[in-house]
């Protein structure tokens, strides 16, 4: 099974300020045929089931802020929150769908300061 | 747009089934364009992929849970469904289905369900 990991477990952050969450896979999720890094971002608001911000490790889905993105290759990503709104405040996960046992990492949790 | 509302009882005993179903509307089970997943979240071990289905009902399942997960389909309905046998409680968890927005290769979620709870205590 690919290990996702996540780092920090929580940050606080000043309204307008940057978030930077990363999140390591313990084998690379890059297909090299298509050019693609099979590497996901969701925020989980309390309550809520986990909504899609990223995919393909860095395509913004549809309707999410531009302040989101998401860089990396290979094992090595981040999302970066460039300016936190109030309702940023989640809980935020990478998952790997490279391979099967799709996995997840265990979740940023972000907060204002 | 499309909704998945996950529904079954909140309370199960020890070692009997969980039975859910992923009612599906704005869209059809039975497309070849998607997979239909069933995750779980348990406050041990995070957010964790039980198992897809695909077009005609074939189904991967996570090794961790395959002995007990069953995945079927009903058409007619336009519903998903999980079975886990044998329950104990650390299949205490918050169910969700969601959706692959392809099937010609593994995707992320685009639609989630709401989720429902599932308490497993006697």
């Amino acid at each position: 099974d690919i290990v996702m990991t996540q780092s920090p477990d929580s940050l606080a952050v000043s309204l307008g300020e940057r978030a930077t969450i990363n999140c390591k896979s313990s084998q690379s999720v890059f297909y090299g045929t298509n050019n693609r890094n099979y590497l996901a971002w969701y925020q989980r608001r309390s309550g809520q089931p986990p909504k899609l911000l990223i995919y393909w490790a860095s395509t913004r889905e549809s309707g999410v802020p531009d302040r989101f993105s998401g860089s990396g290759s290979g094992t090595d990503f981040t999302l970066t929150i460039s300016s936190l709104q109030a309702e940023d405040v989640a809980v935020y996960y990478c998952q790997q769908y490279y391979s099967m046992p799709f996995t997840f990492g265990p979740g940023t949790k972000v907060d204002i300061k | 747009q499309l909704q998945l509302q996950e529904s079954g009882p909140g309370l199960v005993k020890p070692s009997e089934t969980l039975s859910l179903t992923c009612t599906v509307s704005g869209d059809s089970v039975s497309s070849r364009s998607y997979y239909w997943d069933w995750i779980r979240q348990t406050p041990g071990k995070g957010l964790e992929w039980i198992g897809t289905m695909s077009y005609g009902g074939k189904t991967y399942r996570n090794p961790a849970l395959m002995s007990r997960v069953t995945i079927s389909v009903d058409t007619s309905k336009n519903q998903f469904s999980l079975k886990l046998t044998s329950v104990t409680a650390a299949d205490t968890a918050v169910y969700f289905c969601a959706r692959q927005p392809d099937s010609s290769s593994y995707y992320h979620y685009d639609f989630w369900g709401q989720g429902t709870l599932v308490t497993v205590s006697s």
